[in-house]
């Protein structure tokens, strides 16, 4: 199974700061990444797919980048309502494993 | 409105079953692969496994963690996916969704829906 690390743990910036977490893969995963927010108590809610393909409706100020093993998200511009845990996912083969997850605070 | 609805959580004995239901509205639920994911309290997001659509083939994927005892199944005539978990442990305590990956023509891209949870208490 692909085992999935982010870094940092958790972290904690100002509002309108800028924000990056890694992910990186235990193998070659090519793009296949998703990014995703989770505030508490609500289901998560997928940001961005494909390692960098931002979904529709989520605000330009997250980004991702990356293939292969290594990925980054970007927060460019935190905002109040970012307070949430983010995980990565990759989908390159079953089982799907998720990232331990970053909090981010302010 | 596409939606996804769960149920069947509640409080049951280390070593029971319990069989969860996830309830499919606004799409074509038979197209659809159909996945699992699980998160303790606390804790960060397990994925547990997914069930092909019938035309794929209909198979099924799972965790390490909960190979041999969960067994994910669908009905595609009362569009519901189901994951029926056998010996139990306190360690399969968790909120339970389920989610799925929809294509949406007008927006040409893939949409993915989450259920709002399930939750699963393992308890003597």
């Amino acid at each position: 199974d692909i085992t999935m690390t982010q870094s940092p743990s958790s972290l904690s910036a100002s509002v309108g700061g800028r924000v990056t977490i890694t992910c990186q893969a235990s193998q070659d995963i090519r793009k296949h990444l998703n990014w995703y927010q989770q505030r508490p108590g609500k289901a998560p809610k997928l940001l961005i797919d494909d390692a960098s393909n931002l979904k529709r409706g989520v605000p330009s100020r997250f980004s991702g980048s990356g293939s292969g093993t290594y990925f980054t998200f970007t927060i460019s511009g935190l905002q109040p309502e970012d307070v949430a845990t983010y995980y990565c996912q990759h989908y390159e083969t079953a089982p799907h494993t998720f990232g331990p997850g970053t909090r981010v605070d302010i | 409105d596409v939606q996804l609805v769960e149920s069947g959580g509640g409080l049951v004995k280390p070593g029971g079953s319990l069989t969860l239901s996830c309830a499919a509205s606004g799409f074509n639920f038979r197209d659809r692969w159909m996945t699992w994911v699980r998160q303790a309290p606390g804790q960060g997001l397990q994925w547990v496994g997914r069930i092909k659509s019938k035309e794929d083939g209909g198979t099924t994927d799972y965790a390490a963690s909960v190979k041999g005892r969960f067994i994910i199944s669908r009905d595609d005539s009362s569009d519901t996916l189901y994951v029926q978990m056998n010996s139990l442990k306190t360690e399969d305590t968790a909120t339970y969704y389920c989610y799925t990956d929809i294509w949406v023509g007008e927006l040409s891209e893939y949409v993915q829906q989450w259920g709002q949870g399930t939750l699963v208490i393992v308890s003597s």
